[in-house]
């Protein structure tokens, strides 16, 4: 069984320009979570999809960010215009049953210049 | 307000001997508590986790964890240290009431043959 991908795992962006981070869950989970590491510090959550509706977006930091979940499988996260502080590692997670463990991706190493 | 406390950024070991990691966390439902390791330029991978039950939960690679309500800690232990057990740790609690994880800033840990 395949595990979390994401896709890509490193880009390199100038400020001002736009960049579309992907996620694939493991098949059949409804809960994906989206989350970021910036400078060493905690991984802060982003947002929560159950398949394609956002059930909380409350980490979302501004509106330069937007997630899509089309059909409830793959989801991308769309960081326009992007800003030097959006550089961080960008995580995606999925879960089968919300009392479970989530499965992670490698992440997406994003660094603004 | 829900958070998860690891107090130390690293912490050095010599192979053989014990480890501890440790955890603190304040949620306001029941807690779900979980430990995650991530090796250099991979994701997080899950070790164990305790939902409810009996307090000492064993998990991946030899690691187990004591869930201590009164003192809200969740301390990563294992007896006996590798040094292919040198990696980042991080601690993460989930709300009964709500479906986000919430993490520490992550622990070091470095083994030293």
């Amino acid at each position: 069984e395949a595990g979390v991908t994401q896709f890509p795992s490193h880009s390199v962006i100038e400020k001002g320009q736009t960049v579309t981070l992907r996620c694939d869950p493991i098949s059949g989970h409804d809960n994906l979570y989206w989350y970021r590491r910036v400078m060493g510090k905690e991984i802060k959550f982003l947002l929560h999809f159950v398949k394609e509706s956002k059930q909380d977006e409350s980490g979302m930091p501004n509106n330069r960010f937007l997630a899509e979940r089309t059909g409830g499988t793959y989801s991308t996260l769309k960081v326009q215009p992007a800003e030097l502080e959006d550089s961080g590692v960008y995580f995606c997670a999925s879960s089968q049953l919300l009392n479970t463990e989530a499965f992670f991706g490698q992440g997406t190493r994003l660094t603004v210049v | 307000a829900q958070s998860v406390a690891q107090p130390e950024d690293q912490v050095n070991v010599a192979e053989g001997n014990p480890l501890t990691v440790k955890c603190t966390y304040s949620v306001s439902g029941n807690p779900y508590l979980f430990w995650y390791v991530q090796y250099p330029n991979r994701g997080l991978q899950f070790l164990l986790k305790y939902i409810t039950g009996d307090n000492l939960v064993k998990g991946s690679y030899g690691f187990e964890a004591e869930f201590n309500k009164s003192q809200t800690s969740f301390h990563l232990k294992k007896p006996s240290a590798l040094v292919s057990d040198s990696a980042l740790y991080f601690c993460a609690v989930r709300d009964s009431n709500f479906n986000k994880f919430y993490f520490g800033s992550g622990t070091k840990l470095n083994v030293k043959p």
